[in-house]
């Protein structure tokens, strides 16, 4: 059972439009969320990070919002850019310990 | 420095073979951790090592044996692995084991082949 989700694949998007990438979660004890980026032949890069006493986080152009209720999160970069295209991975823990990832999602951002 | 620095980038090892994966940081972290991740695959958890102490084994086999000799350094161990250990291992840091408001950073991987 698959305990966080991200439901798309692959998602492409225009330059300069938004992308917003999902994730489901299903244990109500998770607190603390993470949102890596993966280039190809690459480790994962921290990119952002939510705590759930909040329900919104501002880095630059990344922004992640958690609906705590619906056990979702997503994260929008806004303007996307060709440079943003990598594979995103959610992940999820309770108090910073013992991260569960999800599948990923491989963004594309089309010049 | 604000890296973790992996070697060797790549390793290819026999079935018999012992051999080590070595992960450095001079950031003051204080929680060190070992993933490992196969094609197409998020990076799966292995063990965390939080204050030179291991806090976390995910299950992980006999086979791999980590080791963290002072705060900066943390080793892997390898030996009698099998073709599907075959992966990319990935060694990360944070500021201590609550992850809290601190980000994770990662190396950049030493891309392991069992033959």
């Amino acid at each position: 059972d698959q305990q966080v989700k991200q439901n798309s694949p692959s998602l492409s998007v225009q330059e300069g439009r938004i992308s917003i990438l999902n994730c489901d979660y299903t244990n109500s004890m998770f607190d603390y969320f993470l949102w890596y980026k993966k280039y190809p032949a690459e480790g994962p890069t921290f990119l952002i990070s939510i705590s759930s006493i909040k329900d919104k986080n501002e880095d630059g152009r990344f922004t992640v919002f958690l609906n705590k209720s619906a056990k979702h999160l997503s994260l929008h970069i806004v303007p996307s850019q060709p440079g943003d295209s990598a594979v995103y991975f959610c992940a999820a823990s309770r108090r910073g310990q013992n991260f569960v990832f999800g599948p990923g999602t491989r963004l594309s951002v089309l010049p | 420095d604000t890296e973790v620095t992996q070697t060797p980038k790549h390793l290819v090892m026999g079935m018999t073979n012992k051999k080590s994966l070595k992960c450095e940081q001079h950031m003051g972290h204080r929680a060190m951790y070992w993933y490992k991740q196969k094609a197409k695959k998020p990076p799966e958890l292995m063990f965390v090592y939080s204050y030179e102490k291991l806090s976390i084994n995910e299950s992980v086999p006999s086979r791999f044996s980590p080791e963290c000799p002072n705060s900066s350094l943390l080793n892997l161990h390898l030996h009698a692995l099998q073709p599907e250990d075959s992966a990319l291992y990935l060694c990360a840091s944070s500021q201590d084991g609550s992850g809290q408001g601190v980000g994770y950073t990662f190396g950049s991987g030493t891309r392991l082949t069992v033959v």
